[in-house]
């Protein structure tokens, strides 16, 4: 099965700057979600996209997915230090009935 | 939050002991998942479950072996618990109702060290 592949590893911000985080995958799929993962704790789902779809937005959350790159963002705005945590990308591999995490970006968002 | 539970959030054990992992949800979901996740690291599927009486193995080798007796309860056994087994654990579950599009929603986790 394919993997996600986040990017950056780690992010280190300030409070109020805007986070951007990408997450890069292999084949083809039928929707990509994005997690995020407080430490210690389980995920949390965020957002998904479906792959007809090219933007999304939830709240100071914007996905952008570009199906003909095999590559998706999160772009955080307006930070706060809450949103200290790990964040995952997950892909719903066509023809597959699970979900495929990626690696993660630690977002550091100090005040 | 998510109406999963896992049971123990933390356990320390000797090399050699059974061990099972309680993962309870309330959500009526039909399928559940464990994964298994190092410090910093990925998710590895280890377990699925499409529903009672349904167990696949997933892209993780385990020595683990789990059961779905029950539509609410998932419970992960480790038979004879090793050093290599030091790890977390996170169940989850999903509504297969909705098709190929899987939110997943996760319990606490359990942090398992094997001395």
């Amino acid at each position: 099965s394919q993997q996600g592949e986040e990017d950056p590893q780690a992010l280190s911000i300030q409070e109020g700057e805007n986070a951007t985080m990408n997450c890069s995958y292999k084949t083809s799929i039928n929707n990509l979600q994005w997690y995020r993962q407080n430490s210690g704790r389980g995920l949390v789902h965020l957002i998904l996209i479906r792959s007809n779809e090219r933007e999304k937005h939830s709240g100071r959350l914007r996905v952008t997915l570009d199906t003909s790159k095999k590559s998706s963002s999160l772009l955080i705005t307006a930070s706060r230090a809450a949103d200290t945590a790990s964040y995952f990308c997950a892909t719903d591999d066509s023809g597959y009935s699970t979900l495929t995490f990626g690696k993660g970006t630690m977002l550091l968002v100090s005040p | 939050e998510a109406d999963i539970y896992q049971t123990p959030r933390y356990l320390v054990i000797g090399t050699g002991k059974k061990i099972t992992l309680e993962c309870s949800q309330t959500m009526g979901h039909d399928k559940m998942y464990w994964y298994q996740q190092d410090p910093g690291m990925e998710l590895h599927l280890i377990h699925y479950s499409y529903g009672v009486n349904s167990t696949e193995k997933g892209d993780l080798s385990s020595e683990s072996t789990v059961s779905r007796i029950r539509t609410e309860h998932f419970p992960l056994t480790l038979e004879s618990a090793r050093p290599s087994h030091t790890s977390q654990y996170l169940c989850a579950s999903s509504d297969h109702t909705s098709g190929w599009v899987e939110t997943q929603y996760f319990g606490p986790g359990t942090r398992l060290l094997v001395l």
